[in-house]
């Protein structure tokens, strides 16, 4: 157990549709990352967020958001669902904003989308 | 840009050989994180090893060992006498901490490793 939460485990819904995956990141630690792992796209890096700002964005969609509340925990929101994100989202925490820091990973949110 | 390449897609091996994954990485930055993390069938990410770009020394933890060479862009994972629990996806990811806000890490394509018993 890495200590990272995400919830639901499952999710499926329609296309055109709304949801958002919770995460919490473990105690005491301040950076919040999101990935997406899909059979085409493999495991890519989607956003960070640190302290409650944001810090880094990679291949996020603009249909995707995200924030880091006051306590720490990690929404992301994912609207006008496709098909196409259908995908297994991972959520991981750090304690450190930099590099140096190993990030722990939560254990995903599966999201089907039909 | 950073990169990381898991030629092997698939491997199976019997139980209790020895295996080795191999993972060669491109990055411009002196300063990077390798790292590599274990998917079982479950799903789960399970982290494995960290390793800075100033320590070159291999690294040995039960059956695991790590193999770090700087002069080929390398960093492979052996598995010694395999079991059937190290059955699972394996990623090697890159992490360039030289630049802030650049923490993310960047994964490889990853080796399914499948140990016949």
């Amino acid at each position: 157990d890495s200590g990272v939460t995400q919830t639901p485990k499952h999710l499926i819904t329609a296309t055109g549709q709304r949801v958002t995956l919770r995460c919490s990141p473990r105690s005491g630690d301040l950076s919040v990352y999101w990935y997406q792992q899909s059979l085409d796209q493999g495991l890519q890096f989607l956003i960070q967020y640190y302290n409650g700002e944001e810090r880094a964005k990679g291949n996020i969609l603009e249909r995707f958001s995200a924030q880091q509340f006051p306590d720490l925990h990690s929404e992301l929101n994912l609207s006008s669902l496709e098909l196409g994100d259908s995908a297994l989202y991972f959520c991981a925490s750090s304690y450190e904003r930099g590099g140096t820091d190993t990030q722990y990973f939560g254990p995903g949110t599966r999201l089907t989308v039909l | 840009a950073q990169k990381v390449t898991q030629a092997q897609t698939e491997i199976s091996v019997v139980e209790k050989e020895d295996v080795t994954l191999d993972c060669v990485y491109e990055t411009r930055d002196t300063t990077y994180y390798l790292f590599w993390y274990k998917q079982p069938p479950s799903g789960e990410l399970v982290f494995l090893i960290r390793r800075n770009s100033f320590d070159e020394q291999n690294e040995i933890s039960g059956r695991y060992s790590w193999n770090f060479q700087k002069s080929t862009s390398s960093f492979n994972f052996t598995i010694t006498a395999s079991q059937v629990v190290d059955s699972a996806v394996y990623f090697c990811a890159l992490s360039e901490a030289g630049n802030f806000g650049n923490e993310k890490l960047t994964f490889g394509t990853g080796t399914r490793l499948t140990i016949i018993p």
